[in-house]
């Protein structure tokens, strides 16, 4: 069965420096990434998605992320936070295996310190 | 992208009672999903919603409790039913949009509180 792990419940930066939110996921099969961030009272917004070929992907307001089959990790980053980015972050897995259902990770609160 | 609303987004029921979600989607998409999002929690599948046919459901979810209905590619409704405390969350739908590659996108929610 599919499941992620987000092992970084909070993470807290200061306003300018870089991010990284780690994502771990089991999958049996070619995996399909994402990683959604979800800011207080609002809905889910796609960030960004792997989904075949390159391996470092783009995403909007700044994010990337590296796909990386030999430590099934899926890592968010950015190279310059700012404050608008604290919200929670979710990592999650599908696929055509699975029925295309996500299966989410923990989540990962991030606090931006000024 | 897709544009997804949700009604109503947001309730405050009585314990015993059932509320009914809708979801409205901009175009005809093949597969949605209903999840549940508890408060301070992540997001769990509760069903599928398929069209013409009954809901598929995840372990732990029953179709007396959470029935639903999709009877066409760009509308469901998801019904919670004798409502208790325990079902306070965020209710989202969802859908997946095949282009080039896959994309799943997710309504606003609708924040139930049950009381």
């Amino acid at each position: 069965a599919q499941s992620v792990t987000q092992p970084d419940i909070h993470i807290t930066v200061s306003e300018g420096a870089s991010l990284e939110l780690r994502c771990n996921y089991s999958y049996g099969a070619t995996p399909y990434l994402f990683w959604y961030v979800q800011s207080p009272g609002q809905g889910l917004q796609l960030l960004l998605k792997y989904f075949s070929g390159d391996t470092l992907v783009q995403g909007i307001k700044g994010f990337e992320a590296e796909f990386k089959r030999s430590q099934s990790s899926f890592n968010l980053r950015k190279p310059s936070v700012h404050w608008s980015d604290a919200a929670e972050y979710f990592c999650a897995v599908g696929g055509q295996e699975y029925g295309n259902k996500l299966v989410f990770g923990a989540g990962t609160i991030l606090r931006v310190k000024s | 992208s897709a544009v997804i609303s949700q009604k109503p987004s947001r309730d405050i029921c009585q314990r015993g009672t059932s509320l009914t979600i809708q979801c409205q989607v901009d175009s005809q998409v093949t597969m949605m999903f209903w999840y549940r999002q508890q408060p301070g929690q992540s997001l769990t599948l509760i069903a599928t919603a398929n069209q013409g046919s009954e809901a598929t459901y995840e372990s732990g979810f029953v179709i007396d409790k959470f029935p639903i209905s999709r009877p066409n590619l760009t509308f469901s409704t998801l019904t919670v039913s004798n409502m208790s405390p325990e079902d306070s969350s965020i209710y989202l739908c969802s859908v997946v949009r095949w282009t080039s590659s896959y994309e799943q996108y997710f309504g606003p929610g609708t924040r139930l509180t049950v009381t």
